[in-house]
Parts: structure tokens; sequence; C-alpha cells
């Protein structure tokens, strides 16, 4: 089974960009994979944020956009806003399943 | 108001069996897919499979790990998705998430511990 990277913990300042990044063992991530992205906050509350790679999902804020950058996918949060501090996962699709990465810790502060 | 609110958690001994329910409303239910993710504690979220929606014949796709064990399923009149879980595992304690897309609304969990 394919294995789906990202990055264990990246840092922010209130109104800054971060960009998270997912990656397959598989090779280059493509629109085929559908990438998604999912916000965890505490107490477990997951919310969708980006399916199909780059379309936001009802009510998400625009500074969250998803897209793929070299061979990977990304989610970027543009102006990051302190309720943006959470963990992000992202799911790639491989023909009959979905595969989930580790999560990435964003911090904003 | 898009909600989803899984139920029939609980506790089950090694080898036997459970069904969980997901009771959604605000949608129409059978334009969506909808998947089951589960979460271990303290541990990273696994997808367990989906469902397809009507345009797509209602079909499954499931987790290797799942796959023959649990089955995904859904009442389009009452728009309720299952999942039935058997042989159960000490493995498969998690708390259980359905979800519609994995990048949309996904319901606040039901906690499933498998232990004798």
């Amino acid at each position: 089974q394919a294995v789906v990277t990202q990055e264990s913990a990246l840092t922010t300042s209130p109104g800054g960009t971060v960009i998270l990044t997912c990656r397959s063992s598989t090779g280059a991530v493509t629109t085929s994979n559908y990438a998604n992205w999912v916000q965890e906050k505490p107490d477990h509350l997951f919310t969708g944020l980006i399916g199909g790679t780059s379309n936001r999902a009802p009510g998400v804020p625009v500074r969250f956009s998803g897209s793929l950058i070299g061979d990977k996918a990304a989610l970027t949060i543009t102006g990051a806003q302190t309720e943006d501090d959470a963990m992000y996962f992202c799911a790639l699709w491989y023909s009959t399943h979905f595969v989930f990465g580790g999560g990435t810790k964003v911090t904003v502060l | 108001e898009v909600k989803l609110v899984e139920s029939g958690g609980g506790l089950v001994q090694p080898g036997g069996s459970l069904r969980l329910s997901c009771a959604t409303s605000g949608f129409t239910f059978t334009d969506y897919y909808m998947s089951w993710v589960r979460q271990p504690p303290g541990k990273a979220l696994e997808w367990l499979g989906f469902i397809r929606n009507k345009a797509n014949g209602y079909t499954t796709e499931y987790s290797a790990s799942v796959k023959g064990r649990f089955t995904i399923s859904r009442d389009n009149s009452q728009s309720i998705l299952y999942l039935q879980m058997n042989t159960l595992r000490a493995e498969d304690s998690a708390t259980y998430y359905c979800a519609r897309d994995i990048g949309g609304e996904w319901g606040q969990g039901t906690t499933l511990t498998v232990s004798s």
C-alpha cells in the first residue's frame, strides 16, 4: 500500500502564509489522486476543507486553498488566523482506496 | 444545515459484531458518496471505505484492512449510512467517523472498544 507523507509540524505567524504538502510514495501526486484535506481541532472535531485537489468545501474560508505544487499536493493557508492552529490531514486516492497521511500540526503564534 | 450523527459504538468482545449508524440531514443524501474513517487513540486517520452516490450505482470500495469483515450500506429512504463490522479485533478499537466526502462534512464520531 502507498504511504502518504506530510510534514510533522509547521509554524506561522498570524497573517502569515503556510504551505502544507502531501507526498505519495508511488510517485508524483496528480489530479487523479483527488487530494482531500481535513482539519482536526481539539476534542477530535474534524472539518473537511478541500476535495478533488482544489475544491473548497462550502463555508470554508477562502484563505484555505488546495493545489499541486511540483510532485505533491498542497494546502496553502494565506493570512493564517489563530483559529487555524490545528492538525491537518491529507488523503490521496489510489484507484480503489484512499490513504491518509500522518498529519501536520500547524501552530499559529 | 448539514448534520451527520454517528451512533452504535460501545464495548464488544473480540470476534464479535457491531453495526454503526450515521444519521444525516440537511442535504440530498443520494447525491453524495459517504465514507467511514476511523482514528485509533493517539494515531492518524484510517480510511475504511465508501459507498458511492445514486449516479454511480451505490457501489462500494474498502480498505484492504477491513475488506471482507466490514460492510458499508445506506438507507436512502431515511438518509442513514451504516457500517457493519464483523469478526472484530482489538486493533479495531477506535473512534469511527462518517463523512460526506472526505473533504466535506464529518460527524462527531462514535467510539468502539474491542476487549474481553
